[in-house]
């Protein structure tokens, strides 16, 4: 089945910095690449997703790479914020299919004032 | 717009007790509709997903149960509760065709004492 590997765990940053979160897959038929933010005790909030016909999608201070040859895309947050504090999950449709993700591990991003 | 309700929104159960947590999705027809567990608040672990009424996949193997008796209701079981089914369970949909994007329930916080 699919694996997706997610780095870093933890990652913390100053506010107004850069935060990249990348995450690797396996198989080659996936082409749908979301990100969700969780906040503490709450659910999974969609935040970006990528299909694999594009390369980059921006939107505002978020913004998600994909390299398909490579296996690997990338959520980047500009100007980050301390409400930018959360886990973040990386997700990978599973074969190619409509209906299935799977996750990443999660990045816990700490955005310090 | 859709909607996604689950409940209850928190239980405490003792081991060895039964459990029933129900989802139900409005505002849409003929959703996949998913259960997840997540434990220690990290990682999303799929359980069950459905693609219609009484069609259940079974990703891992356990103590629980899911049934889907209408279009829109999704439900975890349980006969006998373990410690280990402790965590956050979380419903989430999708819609049937053009999409994979999954949106999330406000999930159950379940602890088995």
């Amino acid at each position: 089945g699919e694996n997706v590997e997610q780095h870093p765990s933890t990652l913390s940053v100053q506010e107004g910095d850069s935060a990249v979160i990348k995450c690797t897959y396996s198989d080659s038929a996936s082409n749908y690449f979301p990100w969700y933010k969780q906040e503490l005790g709450k659910r999974p909030q969609l935040i970006i997703d990528i299909r694999s016909n594009v390369g980059e999608k921006k939107d505002q201070r978020i913004a998600v790479t994909l390299n398909k040859t490579a296996k690997h895309f990338s959520l980047h947050i500009t100007e980050t914020q301390p409400e930018d504090s959360a886990v973040y999950f990386c997700a990978v449709n599973s074969g190619g299919s409509n209906y299935k993700l799977t996750f990443g591990k999660g990045t816990l991003l700490t955005v310090n004032p | 717009s859709q909607t996604i309700h689950q409940w209850p929104a928190t239980l405490v159960q003792p081991v060895g007790s039964p459990l029933s947590l129900e989802c139900t999705v409005e505002g849409t027809s003929n959703p996949n509709l998913y259960w997840y567990r997540q434990a220690a608040g990290r990682g999303l672990q799929l359980l069950f997903y459905s693609v219609g009424i009484g069609q259940i996949s079974s990703e891992v193997p356990q103590n629980l149960s899911a049934s889907r008796p209408q279009d829109r209701q999704f439900i975890l079981s349980s006969k006998k509760l373990l410690l280990s089914d402790s965590g956050f369970y979380l419903c989430a949909w999708s819609r049937l065709a053009g999409g994979s994007e999954q949106y999330f329930g406000p999930g159950t916080r379940l602890t088995v004492t």
